[in-house]
């Protein structure tokens, strides 16, 4: 159980270009999806809260009109990187927090690689 | 704020010897503290946590970590090292109360010989 998808695993984009990416959760329900970023041989570090129905809470330093982030349903939650450029190639990884029961650990999903040339 | 850090970007070990990654954290409230590993090119999996109650947690593949309050600190151990526990394993805290956004070290590197 607790299983957090993501997808695509890998894109590729030019500069410019928007790019969706999905992070479901497949066997349970979350109020709560979190978006990290992960630059190569560093630490995750988040970017923003997502709550099912109300829109994302972002960090300081992290631009809500370029990564936006929607999550519409309990078990969905996108995050678009629009007009995207190189510095933004990064791995992006979800978690999400389940709806009820256990709801001290976040699950993770596989990660995103975004390259973008 | 809540923080963590790592001590030791890189660790190595021969296969069967102790592996022992350290972990202190900073906190303004009760911590909820985690062990996650990293395999390359892969997302998290959670080791093992803790909440409450006992200071002793055991995981998955044989880890364990021990919340020390004293001395902020939740360091990873397992007894035997495998070739498969080589690497990446971040120890984390939750920004709040339980199920909030996690703040993350930098990371260790495990790696195992043979």
């Amino acid at each position: 159980g607790a299983v957090v998808s993501q997808h695509p695993s890998w894109v590729i984009c030019k500069s410019g270009t928007s790019v969706k990416i999905e992070c479901r959760s497949l066997d349970f329900q979350a109020t709560t999806m979190f978006w990290y970023r992960q630059f190569p041989k560093q630490s995750l570090m988040l970017m923003a809260t997502s709550n099912e129905g109300s829109k994302a809470t972002y960090e300081q330093g992290v631009e809500k009109d370029k990564f936006l982030i929607n999550h519409a349903s309990l078990t969905l939650s996108t995050l678009t990187v629009t007009s995207a450029h190189p510095e933004d190639s990064s791995f992006y990884i979800c978690s999400a927090k389940a709806a009820t029961g256990n709801q001290e650990t976040q699950y993770f999903g596989p990660g995103t690689r975004l390259l973008v040339l | 704020a809540q923080s963590v850090t790592q001590l030791g970007s890189h660790v190595s070990v021969s296969e069967g010897a102790l592996v022992l990654l350290r972990c202190n954290y900073s906190s303004s409230v009760p911590p909820y503290l985690f062990w996650y590993v990293q395999y390359p090119n892969q997302g998290l999996q959670l080791l093992l946590k803790y909440t409450t109650g006992a200071t002793l947690v055991k995981g998955i593949n044989g880890f364990e970590a021990e919340f020390k309050k004293s001395e902020t600190s939740f360091h990873l151990t397992k007894p035997s090292a495998h070739m498969s526990d080589a690497a990446e394993y971040f120890c984390a805290v939750s920004r709040y109360q339980a199920g909030t956004a996690l703040i993350f070290g930098k990371g260790t590197t495990l790696s195992v010989s043979s």
